[in-house]
């Protein structure tokens, strides 16, 4: 049972223009989501979070936004740029300090 | 400033072989550290993770092992490689009580 679903494997922007990553999370006791960022052969870095008492979390040209009522956050990019183009995981926990629970990742490929 | 150290970077090994990779962390004290499998085209799977010294959790059954003896120091080990257990192995920790997991570099296990 994945807790955590990514649904789109793949998305290709041009550069410049938004790129919006989705996630879907099913369990309601997940009260704190995050965003990595994925280059080939490197681990993950963290990119952006949001606690589940804001809707809204900005960071420079990342916004994460989350839609407790449909389970569902989003990661926007403005405006792309080709060094974006990585593999982006979103993840979820249940409580402080806990495990996280990772989506299947989505590639996403800015073009020039 | 944190960092996170894993070694080797690459490793090639023959079935039936044994395995050993490290894990260490700077700059913090008793972090919380967990050991990732990423697959081929896969998301991140949690494999172990650790609250303190001497303490494990597995998370699913397999042929791996990991230990923690010393307080940043995390070993992801195996008595005898399968094929399956190809993969890129992912080391992480976060600080007490808190979601947020920093990541290390990883290691690109070969299983022939």
């Amino acid at each position: 049972d994945q807790q955590v679903k990514q649904n789109s494997p793949s998305l290709s922007v041009q550069e410049g223009r938004i790129s919006i990553l989705n996630c879907d999370y099913t369990n309601s006791m997940f009260d704190y989501f995050l965003w990595y960022k994925k280059y080939p052969a490197e681990g993950p870095t963290f990119l952006i979070s949001i606690s589940s008492i804001k809707d809204k979390n900005e960071d420079g040209r990342f916004t994460v936004f989350l839609n407790k009522s449909a389970k569902h956050l989003s990661l926007h990019i403005v405006p792309s740029q080709p060094g974006d183009s990585a593999v982006y995981f979103c993840a979820a926990s249940a409580h402080r300090g806990g495990k996280l629970i990772f989506g299947q990742g989505t590639e996403l490929s800015v073009k020039p | 400033s944190q960092t996170i150290h894993q070694w080797p970077a690459t490793l090639v090994q023959p079935v039936g072989s044994p395995l050993s990779l490290e894990c260490t962390v700077e700059g913090t004290s008793n972090p919380n550290l967990y050991w990732y499998r990423q697959a081929a085209g896969r998301g991140l799977q949690l494999l172990f993770y650790s609250v303190g010294i001497g303490q494990i959790s597995s998370e699913v059954p397999q042929n791996l092992s990991a230990s923690r003896p010393q307080d940043r120091q995390f070993i992801l080990s195996s008595k005898k490689l399968l094929l399956s257990d190809s993969g890129f192995y992912l080391c992480a920790w976060s600080g007490l009580g808190t979601d947020t997991q920093y990541f290390g570099p990883g290691t690109r296990l070969t299983v022939l």
